[in-house]
């Protein structure tokens, strides 16, 4: 597509069920990143994926907090027992190759209740 | 360590001029500078590399002062299109990941 493409737009989830958030990225872009935006602040850094590998996951907050792009196009995030601080906008970027000229998706407003 | 922006606001006029700074307390590699509008995707404005480089896009241009770990931003003749919040990300090292600035938003009256 000519853009990167999030989906659901907005996710409300009960505290403790588990969201899967998914991001189509622009086709051919090799590198993926996942950043959370918490409302008034910039984007943080979650993981970056490099075609399928994952070559940095130091930023997910903690072990129920997982990403996939197993044949390095689409990528899915995951979060288990959702709590409520992981209320967030989760942003999804990609660029042809590493962290330069990265294009955004519109994001995942995810509310957790 | 996220980078701080300075100022965390600024109102303009149409046509006025502003500057946004950013400093970060680490040695910076590159600098990359966004805008993003309420509810949306942020959106690439331009990248800085090398220490001293100035860089334009539109009536909008940069400056990366690598030895004091500076970037600063310059919007001229403003137009209500650039109103957002603006934020740096610093960049650098094998994963390519972007530490981003604390924003400084931008509202451009009529």
């Amino acid at each position: 597509g000519a853009g990167v493409s999030q989906s659901p737009r907005y996710k409300v989830a009960k505290r403790g069920q588990d969201v899967a958030l998914r991001c189509d990225p622009i086709s051919g872009h090799v590198s993926l990143f996942w950043y959370q935006q918490a409302l008034g602040q910039g984007p943080e850094f979650l993981t970056y994926f490099q075609n399928e590998a994952q070559l940095d996951k130091s930023g997910l907050p903690s072990d129920r907090f997982f990403a996939e792009r197993p044949e390095g196009s689409v990528s899915t995030l995951k979060i288990q027992r959702t709590q409520q601080e992981d209320s967030a906008v989760y942003l999804c970027a990609s660029s042809l190759d590493g962290g330069i000229n990265c294009t955004f998706g519109s994001g995942t407003r995810l509310t957790v209740v | 360590q996220q980078p701080v922006q300075s100022p965390q606001a600024v109102i303009l006029r149409e046509g006025e001029d502003a500057v946004i700074n950013c400093s970060s307390s680490k040695a910076l590699y590159s600098v990359h500078w966004y805008r993003q509008k309420h509810g949306e995707a942020p959106v690439f404005l331009m990248i800085l590399l090398k220490g001293g480089e100035q860089k334009g896009h539109e009536k909008i241009s940069a400056s990366f002062n690598e030895k004091k770990q500076q970037s600063s931003l310059y919007l001229t003749a403003s137009q209500l299109s650039y109103s957002g919040t603006y934020f740096c990300g610093t960049g650098g090292g094998a994963t390519n990941k972007l530490i981003f600035g604390t924003g400084t938003l931008l509202a451009v009256q009529p």
